[in-house]
């Protein structure tokens, strides 16, 4: 099945800073590479994807990165608050139902100071 | 988006004993996935609830252990059966509207201790 690896497991940063995640993948089918945010007590909810025709999406203070040739992919979050705090996921399908069954990886911790 | 409810949220088990969790979703939809989330770990898919028909269950987990049932498209049960310590956990029920969408909706859990 698939494999993904994530850096780093936790991330402390200032309030306003930036932070990236990392995560590495083995199948190189893949060509859907999505990112799930866990807040305390709650479900994991999708924050957001890209697909592998492009190389880089943005959705206002979060990014993600994709590069099929090294096989890994990012999240970035520009001037981080408090409320960023959470835990990440890097996810990729892990088989051929869609996109939804879904291999998460091992997660990052981010804690964001005021 | 889907909306989906858990209960109980959490319980406090004793060894030996069964539970029982709920997932009801305020739409009807294809897909619906069981996940097991052990303390401080990631998400791991116990299997996949299909309605009409067995579950599809992911190595290392067994219909014995986790029996599912799916009466329709709105519902879904997962039995922890003979806990033992081992199995305390937050359990999640996910859903997915559309087979090509990628998003999955998830509940907010189910967090049980065995004792």
């Amino acid at each position: 099945g698939e494999n993904v690896e994530q850096h780093p497991s936790t991330l402390s940063v200032q309030e306003g800073d930036s932070a990236v995640i990392k995560c590495t993948y083995s199948d190189s089918a893949s060509n859907y590479f999505p990112w799930y945010k866990q807040e305390l007590g709650k479900g994991p909810q999708l924050i957001i994807d890209i697909r592998s025709n492009v190389g880089e999406k943005k959705d206002q203070r979060i990014a993600v990165t994709l590069n099929k040739t090294a096989k890994h992919f990012s999240l970035h979050i520009t001037e981080t608050q408090p409320e960023d705090s959470a835990v990440y996921f890097c996810v990729l399908p892990g088989g051929n139902t869609g996109f939804q069954k879904l291999v998460f990886g091992t997660g990052t911790r981010l804690l964001v100071s005021p | 988006s889907a909306v989906i409810s858990q209960k109980p949220s959490r319980d406090i088990c004793q060894r030996g004993t069964s539970l029982t969790i709920q997932c009801q979703v305020d739409s009807q939809v294809t897909m619906m996935f069981w996940y097991r989330q052990q303390p401080g770990q990631s998400l791991t898919l116990i299997a996949t609830a299909n309605q009409g028909s067995e579950a599809t269950y992911e190595s290392g987990f067994v219909i014995d252990k986790f029996p599912i049932s799916r009466p329709n498209l709105t519902f879904s049960t997962l039995t922890v059966s003979n806990m033992s310590p081992e199995d305390s956990s937050i359990y999640l029920c996910s859903v997915g509207l559309t087979v090509n969408t990628g998003e999955l909706f998830f509940g907010e859990g189910s967090r049980l201790t065995v004792l």
